[in-house]
């Protein structure tokens, strides 16, 4: 099955950017989802198809997709974007089949 | 607007089967296009991929739990259920469900419901 891995945690100060990668055999091919999750609150997509932002999302969160790696870059990181983030993808290779990865969680310091 | 809401026991004992369900609202859940999916977080850990249903009544699962997890929709309640049998304590999770419409994303999430095994 595929599998995605994520760094378990990033820490960056206020304003400065965050950076969350995933990795997955030739993930480049796939339309990638990224999730933020915070404490008590339910999933909020905040990049999916790669690159493109839902209504609602600011225009900090930035997404990129190529080769082995897919990326989520947050600019001029706020204390509010403190979460764990989740990317996703649909695995096709047999039934398909929906995987997230392990998660990443961002600590602004 | 759309919604959804998970509904379902929060305590149940082990090997005993857990049925969750998802209210949906603002959107119905025979739009062509359109899917429901069941995602859990066990404390401290990762989200985890259960099953999905299509409006069209396909239904996906994840591997490792195909053989205990079956989802259903009732499109006269607008609801999806999902069944699953056998619960461990391992099965203590927040119970999700998401919407995924043309952008193949769960881009509406219910609020969750907490399920605990436990005898």
């Amino acid at each position: 099955s595929y599998v995605l891995t994520q760094t378990p945690s990033v820490s960056v100060a206020p304003g400065t950017t965050a950076t969350i990668s995933c990795e997955g055999d030739n993930i480049g091919d796939k339309s990638v989802h990224w999730y933020q999750r915070k404490t008590g609150q339910a999933p909020l997509l905040v990049v999916h198809g790669n690159t493109v932002r839902p209504s609602g999302i600011p225009p900090r969160f930035s997404g990129s997709n190529s080769g082995f790696t897919a990326t989520l870059t947050i600019n001029s990181v706020e204390a509010g974007d403190e979460a764990e983030y989740y990317c996703q993808v649909w695995d096709t290779s047999g039934d398909p089949s929906v995987v997230f990865g392990g998660g990443t969680k961002l600590t602004v310091l | 607007q759309i919604t959804l809401k998970e509904s379902g026991p929060a305590l149940v004992k082990p090997t005993q089967t857990l049925t969750v369900t998802c209210s949906l609202s603002g959107l119905s859940v025979s739009t062509s296009g359109t899917g429901v999916g069941w995602i859990r977080q066990p404390p401290g850990q990762a989200l985890e991929w259960l099953a999905f249903i299509y409006w069209d009544d396909t239904e996906r699962y994840s591997p490792s739990l195909r053989s205990r997890v079956t989802i259903t929709r009732d499109t006269s309640k607008n609801q999806v259920v999902l069944t699953m049998t056998n619960m461990a304590r391992k099965d203590t999770a927040t119970y999700f469900c998401a919407l995924m419409r043309r952008t193949d994303a769960f881009d509406y999430w219910g609020q969750g419901t907490l399920v605990t095994v436990s005898s």
